[in-house]
């Protein structure tokens, strides 16, 4: 079963504005890391966020993380129609020896 | 940061073949898994390759089905047996860097039809 839940699912909007999406998990965790998917390839790694972090920056990107409401966000800002693709969360908890727990994801879509 | 590349890309295969993808890291690196990524759905663990001993599998997945190696630290490799069209799939290796809990890297997966 899926540790996180992604909203939304689909997200639509043209370049140059703003994307946030929100990733919810079940148990305690120690990282929480967040990728990129282009048209069914790899995984492009972005940031990994840890349990005693809130906030962690990178380039375009801005990631939150609330431990006690167990959820995280990614934010990209000044989006380009390059940054098409699927989004993911992924959570590794202490006891997990590196194995991390995929959410289901969110479809963004930047029209020039 | 580590730089994984699998073989083959992608493949064709018909039922009741089996396949075999391989995995190579350009570092040593402790750990390594593969994940199974249905149409149009998230990544799940198939098993973490353990070097030295055999794969830990997760639930729903069994070795006879998806037999792995790890002969040494920089590769791995993953067959698919006795395959059926729901085998249908893009399968990607990963490893984490420098331990279990830091950034965790994926291969460019290996998108697998079965006829």
């Amino acid at each position: 079963s899926q540790q996180g839940e992604e909203d939304p699912q689909a997200l639509s909007i043209q370049e140059g504005e703003n994307a946030t999406m929100n990733c919810s998990y079940k148990t305690s965790i120690n990282n929480l890391q967040w990728y990129r998917q282009n048209s069914g390839r790899g995984l492009v790694h972005l940031i990994l966020i840890r349990s005693n972090e809130r906030e962690k920056h990178s380039g375009r990107l801005r990631v939150t993380l609330d431990t006690s409401k167990k959820s995280s966000s990614l934010l990209i800002t000044a989006s380009r129609a390059a940054d098409t693709a699927s989004y993911f969360c992924a959570t590794g908890t202490t006891d997990s020896w590196g194995k991390l727990q995929f959410g289901a994801g969110t479809q963004v879509v930047v029209t020039p | 940061s580590a730089v994984i590349s699998q073989k083959p890309s992608r493949d064709i295969c018909q039922r009741g073949t089996s396949l075999t993808i391989q995995c190579q890291v350009d570092s040593q690196v402790t750990m390594m898994f593969w994940y199974r990524q249905q149409p149009g759905q998230s990544l799940t663990l198939i098993a973490t390759a353990n070097q030295g001993s055999e794969a830990t599998y997760e639930s729903g997945f069994v070795i006879d089905k998806f037999p792995i190696s790890r002969p040494n630290l920089t590769f791995s490799t993953l067959t698919v047996s006795n395959m059926s069209p729901e085998d249908s799939s893009i399968y990607l290796c990963s490893a984490p860097e420098l331990g279990a809990y830091n950034e965790q890297f994926f291969g460019p997966g290996t998108r697998l039809t079965v006829l």
